[in-house]
């Protein structure tokens, strides 16, 4: 069966850290590792990975894929109390169909 | 805004009773998708379509939920006879690519629906 595993499932920390959340799955033909950002209501896209070993950059985030170990993760640093929230770790598998991991709830303290 | 829009936003209603959610994808976009998220969990699939076509429903879709997407636009979620585990937030997302590997899924606010 297909899954996703985060890990960990919370992650309190204070302002200014740096934080690593991780993604391991197991899927039928990978197709791409997705990870969102979801606040209060809808997941907003943070990353898509497709390549191992490419690291994608956005500002203080970035994520890398490992597609012969089947993970990735995704790094934030000198966080700040606006990156509280829960991250999502999504896998496009070959039946078009995308599993998501339950989160990573990060709370980041003044 | 342009993005994907869901109403409503809140739905409480009593046990046993039925109830539709629309969701109004980007409009370029010719997937659209329906997810269920718990609390404490991942949005979990539902059921997709790419324009009208519905293509794939997962086995959490019981005989009680029905999603159309008549006109390959908006598309409809429609849960009869609510159980209280049905209680839950419905998600809807689009992409225009054609598979999702070229783009990602942009994700409405969602429904969220209580039952009484």
């Amino acid at each position: 069966e297909d899954k996703v595993v985060q890990s960990p499932l919370s992650l309190v920390v204070h302002e200014g850290d740096t934080v690593t959340l991780n993604c391991s799955y197991e899927v039928t033909n990978f197709r791409s590792l997705l990870w969102y950002k979801q606040e209060k209501k809808a997941p907003t896209f943070l990353f898509m990975l497709t390549s191992s070993g490419i690291e994608k950059k956005s500002g203080r985030l970035s994520s890398i894929l490992d597609k012969k170990e089947l993970f990735s993760i995704l790094n934030i640093t000198a966080t700040q109390t606006g990156d509280s929230a829960v991250y999502l770790c999504a896998v496009e598998a070959g039946d078009d169909k995308i599993i998501f991991g339950k989160g990573t709830r990060l709370h980041i303290l003044p | 805004d342009t993005g994907v829009s869901q109403n409503p936003r809140h739905k409480i209603t009593k046990r046993g009773q039925n109830v539709t959610f629309r969701c109004d994808p980007i409009s370029e976009h010719n997937r659209l998708y329906w997810y269920r998220q718990t609390l404490g969990q991942g949005p979990e699939f539902l059921t997709y379509f790419q324009n009208e076509a519905q293509l794939e429903k997962s086995r959490l879709l019981s005989d009680r939920f029905s999603a159309e997407r008549p006109k390959g636009s908006f598309s409809t979620l429609e849960i009869q006879r609510t159980e209280q585990g049905d209680s839950a937030m419905y998600l809807c997302a689009s992409s225009s690519a054609r598979t999702v590997s070229n783009q990602p899924q942009h994700f409405g606010d969602g429904t969220r629906l209580s039952i009484l």
